[in-house]
């Protein structure tokens, strides 16, 4: 099974600054990586993924991610964040179907 | 676009009840999964199924079982529930090919008092 670490459980940032959202994960075979968003009290939403091909993947809401095999990561990024971007965000992957997540990054948007 | 449809969004059970939770996912999917999602910890699988009456363990089987009779239907079964058990549990469902993806239900908020 994959093991996947979000770097940071807390990521404050004001408003129109960029963030960035540290993922990576463990495993020796090709990978399916995903994005997805929580916003309060509501279900999952996936902002973005990477199947294969290009490594910079862009996504819903201005947000992208660049997959990086020899340091196994997947990281997130928006350049200019509104406060509506306050939410949780997991990182997952899978290789075999199974979806392994990471135990999520909250980002608190500040005016 | 798939739906996955979760029968209740809150539910408040006694220690010791048998608890069912349902999801219906209408693309005729045949790998479905149940997560359980707790601050801090992430989700979790708790079991999946790639077929009808297939089902394999995930990381967390314990205190739980599932039911797969029908394609669109993997019902999540807490046998004797327990106050540990209280969580938030969504329901996935897999789409293969070229749009490979998961589909996750709005999620069942579960209390054991």
């Amino acid at each position: 099974a994959q093991s996947v670490t979000q770097l940071d459980s807390q990521v404050p940032v004001f408003e129109e600054a960029p963030v960035e959202l540290r993922c990576n994960y463990s495993s020796s075979v090709s990978v399916y990586l995903f994005w997805y968003v929580q916003y309060p009290n509501q279900g999952l939403q996936l902002l973005l993924k990477y199947l294969s091909g290009s490594t910079l993947v862009k996504g819903i809401n201005g947000f992208e991610a660049e997959f990086n095999k020899s340091q196994t990561s997947f990281h997130l990024r928006k350049p200019s964040v509104h406060i509506s971007d306050t939410a949780e965000y997991f990182c997952a992957v899978t290789n075999d179907y199974k979806l392994s997540f990471g135990a999520g990054t909250t980002v608190t948007v500040r005016a | 676009d798939v739906k996955v449809t979760q029968s209740s969004r809150y539910l408040v059970k006694r220690t010791g009840e048998k608890v069912f939770l349902e999801c219906v996912q209408d693309m005729d999917h045949e790998n479905m999964f149940w997560y359980r999602q707790d601050p801090g910890l992430g989700l979790r699988l708790i079991y999946f199924s790639y077929d009808v009456k297939m089902k394999e363990k995930g990381d967390i089987p314990e205190g739980y079982s599932v039911s797969r009779e029908k394609k669109e239907r993997f019902s999540l079964i807490l046998e004797s529930a327990s106050t540990n058990q209280t969580s938030m549990y969504l329901c996935a469902s897999l789409s293969q090919g070229t749009n490979y993806g998961y589909t996750f239900g709005s999620g069942t908020r579960l209390t054991v008092v």
